[in-house]
């Protein structure tokens, strides 16, 4: 079984520019998680989506960060602009249930 | 704000002993998970604990739930220089729906 592919695994950008990150889920899973990770903590949580709707965006700044779930397969997740404080490890996950989440190798993104 | 906090944040720990990691949280959940990460990878679902469960096995883990203090602990037995890892537990607050929330998580060192 194939797991969750992202892209890029790396980035580096200038405060203010734009940036954009990939997720492939596990085929066949309807839920996909969005986490942002900032060295020395927990993932939190940015946005869940059950096939192509959204189940909770709470966390995600929605003036500069945006997420979409194409076909409810696919997702994309990007920041413009960026800040600084935007700097961290942005994972993807998938799952087929509520519990169980497969995460992928996480795009690492520094800001400038 | 994180509804789960490991303790200690780090521990380090001979080959062959046992490590003993603790998780407390803040309100009611459905279940409490345990995930590893690596060094530089994604994280590893380790092991599910539901609400009405007080003790759970998988291989060389061991995990304990008690509800009435909110807290769960990760024994990991006849630890490996592999185990060396964060370790982070994560709960679903019972809030109506299944939103993960993730620990500061615990750092593992296993010294061979």
């Amino acid at each position: 079984e194939a797991g969750v592919a992202q892209s890029p695994r790396y980035k580096i950008i200038e405060k203010r520019q734009s940036v954009a990150f990939w997720c492939n889920p596990i085929s066949g899973h309807a839920t996909l998680y969005w986490y942002q990770q900032i060295l020395g903590q927990g993932p939190k949580l940015l946005i869940q989506f059950q096939n192509n709707g959204v189940v909770d965006d709470s966390q995600l700044p929605k003036d500069r960060f945006s997420a979409e779930r194409l076909k409810g397969v696919d997702s994309t997740l990007k920041i413009q602009p960026a800040k600084l404080e935007d700097s961290a490890v942005y994972l993807c996950a998938s799952s087929q249930d509520v519990y169980e989440q497969y995460f992928g190798p996480g795009t690492r993104l520094t800001v400038t | 704000s994180q509804q789960g906090e490991e303790d200690p944040q780090a521990l380090s720990i001979q080959e062959g002993e046992n490590a003993t990691m603790n998780c407390s949280y803040k309100t009611s959940i459905n279940n409490l998970q345990w995930y590893r990460q690596n060094s530089g990878r994604g994280l590893v679902h380790l092991i599910l604990i539901r609400s009405n469960e007080r003790e759970k096995h998988s291989g060389r883990l061991r995990v304990t739930l008690d509800t009435s203090k909110k807290s769960s602990s990760l024994l990991i037995t006849a630890s490996r220089a592999a185990d060396t890892a964060s370790y982070f537990c994560a709960t679903d607050a019972n809030t109506g729906g299944f939103k993960t929330i993730f620990g500061a998580g615990t750092r593992l060192f296993v010294k061979a």
